[in-house]
């Protein structure tokens, strides 16, 4: 089945332990995109990747890291986590410079 | 700069009744306007997008340059419409605005049986 893959899928956490939300989708699509979602803010790009070790800052990268060493796997990385990163986080993924997009189910990070 | 409003964050209507979500955008070149909804339980996903003028599930939305709207309209709507609805616009002009794919808020529409 065609889809994208978060894990995990609802995590707590204290501040500054380092997190990894992982993501993985096998439609072998090259753009991979990461969005938070709060309440009343919608969807708010963290981080995007055009194809393999290719990613650049969306609009709320601080905080954040991402890689791109495989086509199908794009992580978020938290190295410290502080409260106002607790969110809904969904990663997705899409052909290049189409504005379709394929959402995995959302994790759910709570940071202490 | 990229911006997407949804000025509603909750509409309820009755079953039956027309259905009109309201989307407008700020962009200074030229947009690709996208629908993408979240039915309970369900993973967002694309409704539909300006570019194919389709009708999907009975719901149309036309783009409007002129007052900058994209709104989503449904005639009559059924209870199974009830979800979380986002605007989304894509730029067209430059490698970083067709990068970015910016979100509206959100607005959930809840069907009154």
């Amino acid at each position: 089945e065609a889809q994208v893959t978060q894990n995990p899928r609802y995590l707590i956490t204290v501040t500054g332990k380092k997190l990894t939300v992982t993501c993985s989708q096998n439609m072998n699509h090259e753009y991979m995109s990461w969005y938070r979602q709060d309440p009343g803010l919608g969807l708010r790009q963290i981080y995007y990747s055009m194809n393999v070790e290719v990613t650049d800052k969306g609009d709320v990268p601080e905080g954040y890291k991402v890689s791109r060493k495989e086509k199908r796997n794009f992580p978020l990385i938290l190295e410290s986590p502080s409260p106002n990163q607790t969110s809904l986080y969904f990663c997705a993924s899409g052909r290049k410079n189409t504005g379709e997009l394929f959402f995995g189910e959302g994790s759910r990070l709570t940071v202490l | 700069a990229q911006r997407v409003t949804q000025p509603e964050k909750l509409l309820s209507v009755f079953k039956g009744a027309p259905v009109e979500l309201k989307c407008n955008y700020s962009y200074s070149g030229s947009p690709e306007l996208f629908w993408y909804v979240q039915y309970s339980r369900q993973r967002l996903q694309l409704l539909l997008r300006h570019i194919s003028r389709e009708s999907i599930k009975g719901f149309t939305a036309d783009l409007n340059k002129g007052e900058t709207s994209f709104h989503l309209k449904k005639p009559f709507a059924q209870e199974e419409d009830s979800a979380m609805y986002y605007c989304a616009l894509r730029g067209l002009s430059g490698y970083s605005s067709a990068s970015k794919i910016i979100f509206g808020s959100g607005t959930r529409l809840s069907i009154r049986p």
